[in-house]
């Protein structure tokens, strides 16, 4: 089983709509969590940090489940620019090593 | 706002050369990385460092080898170019204890 597990995908969604993923990790002890988007080609950017309480930037929110060890991204009123790969990323206890999930690619229709 | 660069974006080279990738930071931050990645594919980690004189072998096993004698570089280097390095690689740091990555934007590596 890997550490951390996404949905590849694709989600196909038509504009406005909501989409969801969700992504589940291995390790109980892993102490920080982040969503990026990637680009075809690009770099990953950081879309979001995961706090325990959730956390909410415009659009996106972002939710923390530790007792079942998953962490989800909601995105309301999908814009096609929100077309991309979304990676989920867990951080070790130690603080020291980053895990990246194998993504999920989101495909936003006119 | 890019804190961390990479030189070359693009280089296509033929086998046997040798080469190496720069990455460049000015955020002071101790911790950085190098990932592979194919297109379409997920990103895999091949070498880390700490700090200044420390260095370590990532999940993927890679022909590559690394050096931090500065804390602001972390260049990558391939004695021997071959086909099967074609790859994007990705250079990137992390400050505090729980802080996020923080990617340059690549160099796309074709070797012929």
């Amino acid at each position: 089983r890997k550490e951390v597990e996404q949905d590849p995908g694709p989600f196909n969604v038509p504009e406005g709509a909501t989409v969801a993923f969700n992504c589940t990790y291995s390790n109980s002890a892993s102490q920080s969590f982040f969503w990026y988007r990637q680009d075809c080609r690009k770099e990953p950017k950081l879309l979001m940090s995961v706090y325990s309480s959730g956390n909410e930037d415009g659009r996106f929110t972002a939710q923390l489940n530790r007792a079942s060890q998953y962490i989800s991204l909601l995105i309301r009123d999908s814009k096609l620019s929100d077309s991309a790969t979304y990676l989920c990323v867990v951080g070790n206890n130690a603080g020291n090593m980053l895990t990246f999930g194998g993504g999920t690619r989101l495909m936003v229709k006119p | 706002e890019a804190d961390i660069y990479q030189t070359p974006r693009y280089l296509v080279i033929g086998t046997g050369k040798k080469i190496t990738l720069e990455c460049s930071q000015t955020m002071g931050h101790d911790k950085m990385y190098w990932y592979q990645q194919d297109p379409g594919m997920e990103l895999h980690l091949i070498h880390y460092s700490y700090g200044v004189n420390s260095t370590e072998k990532g999940d993927l096993s890679s022909e590559s080898t690394v050096s931090r004698i500065r804390t602001e570089h972390f260049p990558l280097t391939l004695e021997s170019a071959r086909p099967s390095h074609t790859s994007q690689y990705l250079c990137a740091t992390r400050g505090g204890h729980n802080s996020p990555l923080h990617f340059g934007n690549g160099t796309r590596l074709t070797v012929t």
